[in-house]
């Protein structure tokens, strides 16, 4: 069976940088379109970022620009650089291929 | 919104319940595929089903019969009934549709079984 296991979440201030990573086991990355979702604390799903099996990537409106989806098939494993991080990008981040889905990693951004 | 679920919904066990998603005025009534999920507290969303007609639907490895999808094409509203509601079917209930080559959550349901 497939699973995803999602790590990088910290404490971080605004302003700050981090690097999400998603490992996969069950599936090629490569083969595969991989979503990032977030949650934040009380609130509905969000979704963040896709990278699709022939690498073209998207994003939502609310991180366009400060984040950038990328993978390693030799690691089979995607990752989500967020930079400049703001208050409002606190939440749980689930990587997903839809029909499976990590426990999520989170993020605080605070002061 | 794009999507738009209603926040709460309670029904008694042993019922059906309908859990909607309507799709927002400018949203395209042909977009086809909804994804439901269902999420428990302090766990991930869990794939219940896609549904885009009933000859072509796909229920999640595990997921009971009773869980279904439907669609009505006059109030652009998709659908997920749960049929027979069980005690441990109270959870979060999310739709999901692509869109503009992303994705679009609607806003959640908070079913509760009485």
């Amino acid at each position: 069976e497939a699973q995803l296991l999602e790590s990088g979440g910290r404490l971080i201030q605004p302003g700050g940088s981090l690097r999400l990573s998603c490992v996969v086991s069950g599936f090629r990355v490569n083969n595969n379109y991989i979503s990032w979702v977030r949650q934040a604390p009380g609130k509905g799903l969000e979704w963040v970022s896709i990278i699709y099996s022939g690498a073209n990537t998207y994003y939502a409106d609310s991180v366009k620009g400060r984040f950038t989806i990328s993978r390693d098939a030799s690691e089979n494993t995607v990752y989500l650089q967020m930079n400049n991080l703001r208050v409002e990008d606190t939440a749980l981040y689930y990587c997903t291929r839809s029909d499976y889905w990590g426990q999520g990693t989170r993020v605080t951004v605070s002061s | 919104a794009v999507l738009s679920q209603p926040s709460s919904l309670s029904a008694s066990p042993g019922t059906t319940v309908r859990l909607t998603c309507t799709l927002g005025s400018g949203i395209e009534a042909g977009l086809d595929r909804v994804y439901w999920f269902q999420q428990k507290p302090g766990s991930p969303p869990q794939f219940l089903l896609r549904y885009t007609s009933d000859s072509d639907k796909q229920l999640a490895i595990g997921v009971p019969s009773r869980f279904s999808g439907s669609r009505d094409d006059s109030a652009s509203a998709r659908i997920l009934l749960i049929s027979g509601l069980l005690s441990e079917d109270e959870a979060d209930y999310h739709c999901m549709i692509w869109h503009n080559n992303g994705w679009v959550f609607g806003g959640g349901t908070k079913l509760t079984v009485l």
